[in-house]
């Protein structure tokens, strides 16, 4: 069974500019979370899509959007990019059984801005 | 607001001792914790959970403590070994979902 897909792996930015990942979750799960990776903060919770709807958001600012479509593929955007979100994003895909433990990430996408 | 603390950013273990790693929450309503474990360019996998019902979960060499009182809990690793060399994150759920509150991780570093 393939794992959870992030792309691309790694990205260049500027700062102003705008990105956009991508995360595909293991075939079946309906629930996709994104993390943001960084050295001074650690792992923190960005927002979860299930089937199709945001679920959860964590405290970031509106410049971080997300999406996800009826495959359970999801996207995420980040508008006027700044210094300081260079970071590690991470995707996580889970069952809907309810079970924490079913949560799995993937490799995640490096985005340095400069 | 950090809810769950790892205030350890690194523990140094000699191959075969026990590595103790620390986590302190702040909030009273978690219920369920979790570590995960992650290697360099990986994303984090799942390694031991733990129920606030329970005080003590075993799962071959690691071993999870919950201090439900002292709202701490410790992951233990007997005998450690070098290919447990990672970051460990502790983490707990957020009010629904599946979204989690991870520390900010202690990475180990087991010597032989």
């Amino acid at each position: 069974k393939a794992g959870v897909t992030q792309t691309p792996r790694y990205l260049i930015k500027t700062r102003g500019q705008q990105v956009t990942l991508s995360c595909s979750p293991i075939s079946g799960h309906r629930s996709v979370s994104w993390y943001q990776q960084t050295p001074g903060q650690g792992l923190q919770f960005l927002f979860e899509y299930f089937s199709e709807t945001q679920r959860n958001k964590g405290n970031f600012p509106g410049r971080f959007s997300g999406r996800q479509f009826s495959n359970s593929r999801s996207e995420m955007n980040v508008s006027t990019l700044e210094l300081g979100d260079s970071a590690l994003y991470l995707c996580a895909s889970s069952l809907t059984s309810g079970v924490q433990e079913t949560q799995y990430f993937g490799p995640g996408t490096r985005l340095l801005v400069l | 607001d950090q809810q769950v603390k790892q205030n350890s950013p690194s523990l140094s273990v000699q191959e075969g001792r026990i590595s103790i790693l620390n986590c302190d929450y702040t909030n009273s309503m978690f219920d369920y914790f979790l570590w995960y474990k992650k290697y360099p360019a990986e994303g984090p996998t799942f390694l031991i959970s733990i129920s606030s019902i329970k005080d003590k979960n075993e799962d071959g060499r690691f071993t999870v403590f919950l201090n439900k009182s002292a709202k701490h809990l410790s992951l233990h690793i007997v005998p450690s070994q070098p290919g447990d060399s990672a970051v460990y994150f502790c983490a707990a759920p957020l009010n629904s979902g599946y979204a989690l509150n991870f520390g900010k991780g202690t990475s180990l570093l087991v010597t032989p």
